[in-house]
């Protein structure tokens, strides 16, 4: 049975920090990798997508993906209130894309002022 | 960059009535489409799976004849609750796929359907 963990939190911190998001999951034949950003009564948005282990870093985002250790997080440099948001991670195994994706339950950030 | 549209934002009906949700890829032609629906402060559950010109896929425990889908361009898919009741009451997002194996998917901005 597919699996992924997440802390749904609230994960609450002061304006400027950096941000750390985790998920650990028990498929091993998961190979790519989502990170979404949900706000309230919208669809999710893709922030990054990163495909088997390794570093992916766009703009204030970093994704990590540790196929070893079944371990995949999201660092949020120089946070800004408008980060405020669940983020959901998602993985899929290989296979042309045609299966829908597994997610984590989403972690609730917040951001203060 | 990818765009799904999908319609309505939100729906209010009595209960025993249909309702269709669409979902549309607006720059890209999607051949596989997915449903997922998600409940307050839950994650998105996969509902089925809609591929173009071919029968829906569905989850266990998700009851095809009430959840129809139907995907007759590479363009647009529908989902329709049937004889809704207010425990069919959710969110229900849909994604779409460009062609191509290691594309992410991207999702519309889903549907709240509230079934009085």
């Amino acid at each position: 049975q597919k699996e992924v963990e997440q802390d749904p939190g609230p994960l609450s911190v002061p304006e400027g920090a950096i941000v750390s998001l985790n998920c650990t999951y028990s498929n091993s034949a998961f190979q790519y990798f989502m990170w979404y950003r949900q706000y309230s009564r919208k669809g999710p948005e893709l922030l990054m997508y990163t495909y088997s282990s390794g570093n992916k870093e766009d703009g204030r985002f970093t994704a990590q993906v540790d196929k070893s250790s079944k371990y995949i997080s999201l660092f949020i440099r120089d946070s800004q209130p408008s980060d405020s948001a669940t983020y959901l991670c998602a993985m899929r195994e290989p296979g042309g894309g045609a299966d829908g994706l597994t997610f984590g339950k989403g972690t609730h950030l917040i951001i203060q002022p | 960059g990818a765009v799904v549209s999908q319609h309505p934002s939100w729906v209010i009906c009595k209960s025993g009535t249909s309702v269709k949700i669409e979902c549309r890829s607006l720059d890209f032609q999607a051949t596989t489409m997915f449903w997922y629906r998600q409940f307050p402060k839950q994650s998105l559950m996969l509902m089925a799976t809609s591929n173009e010109g071919s029968k829906a896929t569905y989850e266990q425990g998700v009851e095809k004849d009430k959840f129809l889908i139907n995907h007759a361009s590479l363009t647009l898919s529908t989902l329709t609750v049937t004889s809704a009741h207010p425990e069919d009451s959710s969110f229900y997002i849909c994604s779409a796929l460009r062609d191509g194996g290691s594309q992410p998917q991207h999702f519309g901005d889903g549907t709240r359907l509230s079934i009085l």
